[in-house]
């Protein structure tokens, strides 16, 4: 079956760590996305990527870095400089360019302080 | 960045009573989305809307978005348990999503 994966699914970070959480798919899309979502709020935009070797910020961008060396994949570091980093990271993905093309999102890691 | 805004924040209902959430943009929208999140998942997508004025339903759900192309709202009648989760408009831009923030929805059996 195509989807999305993202492991971990739980993650904890100690003081001044980096942490790494994956995000694999096997769709075929070109787009690729990392949202943060709080505690009722909606998804905040981190990173997207609509080719291969190429990504743009978000509307939250500070702290964080991404990679896109694979079309499948698009892993998404959180750094130290990330002050509040706790909250449920969602990866998506979708055929980009045409409109009408849904986002399809993975499981989800979420991301704890320790 | 776009601008979306979504109320209510949170509704209770009673099983078998109808549901509403609303999204509203500042400014013209070339389409709107619309999710469904349960709890503990994670944003499935729903539908997506594009004409002004246009209606879409599935099954008790039913979906319009506004003439102006600026507001669009889910409606589901007659909820169920099954209806519980949190419900998200997105617009579209073409290379990014901006999501409203959501309406959780309890259905009270």
């Amino acid at each position: 079956d195509g989807g999305i994966t993202q492991s971990p699914k739980y993650l904890f970070r100690k003081e001044g760590q980096n942490v790494t959480l994956s995000c694999e798919q096997n769709l075929n899309h070109d787009a690729m996305y990392w949202y943060r979502q709080d505690p009722g709020q909606g998804l905040r935009l981190i990173y997207y990527s609509q080719i291969v070797n190429d990504f743009q910020k978000g509307d939250i961008a500070e702290g964080y870095s991404v990679s896109r060396e694979k079309k499948e994949s698009f892993p998404l570091t959180v750094t130290s400089a990330q002050k509040n980093p706790t909250a449920f990271y969602l990866c998506a993905s979708r055929i980009p360019g045409l409109s009408n093309q849904p986002q399809h999102f993975g499981d989800g890691t979420r991301l704890s302080i320790l | 960045g776009q601008q979306v805004m979504q109320i209510p924040q949170y509704q209770h209902v009673q099983e078998g009573e109808d549901f509403t959430t609303y999204c509203n943009s500042s400014t013209t929208l070339s389409n709107i989305q619309w999710y469904k999140q349960r709890p503990g998942g994670h944003p499935v997508f729903l539908i997506q809307l594009v004409k002004s004025g246009e209606v879409k339903k599935q099954k008790r759900l039913t979906f319009q978005f506004g003439e102006a192309k600026k507001n669009s709202s889910l409606h589901i009648t007659a909820t169920q348990t099954t209806d519980v989760g949190t419900y998200f408009c997105a617009a579209n831009t073409g290379n990014q999503f901006y999501f409203g923030t959501g309406t959780s929805l309890t259905v009270i059996p």
